[in-house]
């Protein structure tokens, strides 16, 4: 089964707005991830952080991360028409497995 | 450098033949793995090779098998395809083995008529 499941499946916000994303999982894990995808294409890599982390930042995105909780946000600040893709979280144990994602619109 | 590649980008296969599809890694990247991505199922954890050898496996029957060369290069194959087996194959590769951060191709899609 999935380990990570992200909420809300979908979400579309006017161009400009903060956007949240959740990921919640279920064992433990060395480090978690984002990856955002674009139309069917391959992932890209955004940031990782570690189990001992609780909040990492990168350009525009926020992530946390609360272990006690087994949940994860990814926060775009002040999105823009490119953000537009589908976000994933992985959950990295001794594999790597994928959430079924956030589809993100952002609205002009 | 290179980003990871993958051929073909898209097949088209009818019930019971097999497929093979390959993935070069980025120069230097010794780790391999493999995502079959549906809308049904998500991404999903199919193998990962490292250093030619198999590390890890998703769950899937053995219809699908993988190979990795002494390049790093690495092929997927599945045999008797069904109708179900239509999804977008992505190869990720990352300089170690496992937790790494991974790169991805852009995949190649599979449609099994």
């Amino acid at each position: 089964s999935q380990q990570g499941e992200e909420d809300p499946q979908a979400l579309s916000i006017q161009e400009g707005e903060n956007a949240t994303m959740n990921c919640s999982y279920k064992t433990s894990i060395n480090n978690l991830q984002w990856y955002r995808q674009n139309s069917g294409r391959g992932l890209v890599h955004l940031i990782l952080i570690r189990s001992n982390e609780r909040e990492k930042h990168s350009g525009r995105l926020r992530v946390t991360l609360d272990t006690s909780k087994k949940s994860s946000s990814l926060l775009i600040t002040a999105s823009r028409a490119a953000d537009t893709a589908s976000y994933f979280c992985a959950t990295i144990d001794d594999k790597i497995i994928f959430g079924k994602g956030t589809r993100l619109h952002i609205l002009p | 450098k290179a980003g990871v590649t993958q051929t073909p980008r898209y097949l088209i296969k009818t019930r019971g033949q097999q497929v093979t599809l390959s993935c070069s890694p980025i120069s230097g990247h010794r780790s391999v793995s493999w995502y079959q991505q549906t809308p049904g199922q998500g991404l999903q954890f199919l193998f990962e090779y490292f250093s030619e050898t198999q590390r890890n496996k998703g769950n899937f029957p053995g219809r699908f098998s993988g190979r990795q060369f002494s390049n790093s290069r690495s092929e997927m194959n599945v045999s008797t395809l069904e109708l179900g087996d239509s999804a977008l194959y992505l190869c990720a590769s990352s300089e170690g083995q496992g937790v790494h951060e991974q790169y991805f191709g852009p995949g190649t899609r599979l449609t099994v008529t």
